[in-house]
This record gives C-alpha cells, structure tokens and sequence, in this order.
C-alpha cells in the first residue's frame, strides 16, 4: 500500500464548477501538507500549504486537513479554464522525523475545467 | 531571474548508452533533489543532496548517480544499468537551514527533462 493515496482522474468539469480532491494517507507522522499545481510539460509549482488539521482559504482555493481520518482535500471555487492542470498532494513529517525534508507526493489528478 | 534551469528539455537515450541530465539554480538553496515522474505514479524521489560534496539515495536509486560538486549544480546520470528510463525528470531545490517553515521548507522545480529510448 502506497504511503499517500490520490485518485488520478481525470475529472473534467464545466467551468464554475466546485471541484473537489482529495488524497488519503497511512503515515500519521505527516504533519505538513501540501498542493502542488503542474501544467502540462512543466514542474509542479506549490498553490498552498497547511500544517496539521484544519482549513486554510487562498482566494478560490481551499485546503483541508483531518488528521483523525488521514484525509485533505483541495476545494476550488468558480472553476475556471486556467485551473486545468495536474494536481499533486505532497506529505511531510514534523520536526523531530526526517531532517531532509522529504516529501511524500500523491500520484496526482488531472483536471480540466471547459469552458 | 532566479529559479531552476534543467537541460536539455528533451533527451533521446540509445541501448547501453549512460546520458546525463543538467540541473543548475541560482536560488542559493542548500538541499537539491531529482524525481522521477511517470504517469499515474506521481513524483518519486531518486536522489537528494544537503550540501555540497554530499548525497543519499532516494526511495528508485538504482541505475542512477549524480554529483554535487558545486552548490548551483545537481547533475543526474541515467545509466544503462536503468532497463526503463522513460519518464520525466525533475529537479528541485529547498533553501533549508533555519527560519519561518514555508522559506525553509518548500521546494521548487525546475521545468523538467524528458527522456526517451531509442
């Protein structure tokens, strides 16, 4: 079993939409979670990060963290065409685990919102 | 600019043939790493480097080697020993060292090499 879990799509959705993903894990060392956003053909760039549960809004951007259930999520508001992209997940433990700061990524899920 | 420039964008690999992926930044970032990325596999990590004249394997080491004779420099060689070499490989970097979690912590990519086999 994979440490972080993500489902890979694709979802397509019309634009507006409220769009929802989501990544299991089994590590409940991980205690810094984040969203990186890749466009096609290039490297994944972060969008936000949250640290331990709870939410954390960026604009049309919401991340979720319930530690209890090993499960966050990413919300994006008002969808729009320039959100389609691949969505990576990425775990990290606290202080005190690993001193190199390595991250764990989900597989990814592959979004398009048209128009 | 600052950031990360990895070279070429595109590389084509022939039987038995070692090639050699470029990774240089100018972010003066302490860590460095390479990923390899396949499709439905996510990100999965090959090499890491701390600091200069130091390096550990990842979690898919093998068939791989890299240096890091220079700070600004991460070079990974894909060797013929590495029987599926297709993929897409990404270098990052992280700053590291002490200070607020997010300037330590995150890292950024560069824009990727993909390799292919003859």
């Amino acid at each position: 079993q994979k440490e972080v879990e993500q489902d890979p799509g694709p979802l397509s959705v019309p634009e507006g939409a409220i769009v929802s993903l989501n990544c299991t894990y089994s590590n409940s060392a991980f205690q810094y979670f984040m969203w990186y956003r890749q466009y096609s053909r290039k490297g994944p760039e972060l969008l936000m990060y949250t640290y331990s549960s709870g939410n954390k809004e960026d604009g049309r951007f919401t991340a979720q963290v319930d530690k209890s259930s090993k499960y966050i999520s990413l919300f994006i508001r008002d969808s729009q065409p320039s959100d389609s992209a691949t969505y990576l997940c990425a775990m990290m433990v606290g202080a005190g685990g690993t001193s190199y700061g390595k991250l764990t990524f989900g597989q990814g899920t592959i979004l398009t919102v048209h128009p | 600019d600052g950031g990360i420039t990895q070279s070429p964008k595109y590389l084509f690999r022939k039987e038995g043939q070692n090639v050699t992926l470029s990774c240089e930044q100018n972010l003066n970032h302490d860590a460095m790493y390479w990923y390899r990325q396949d499709p439905g596999q996510g990100l999965r990590l090959i090499y890491y480097s701390q600091i200069v004249n130091d390096f550990q394997k990842g979690d898919i080491a093998e068939g791989y080697s890299v240096s890091r004779e220079k700070k600004e420099s991460f070079p990974l060689t894909v060797t013929s020993a590495q029987k599926n070499p297709t993929a897409f490989y990404l270098c990052a970097s992280r700053r590291s060292g002490t200070g607020p979690f997010l300037a330590k912590n995150i890292q950024y990519f560069g824009a990727g090499t993909r390799l292919s086999v003859l």
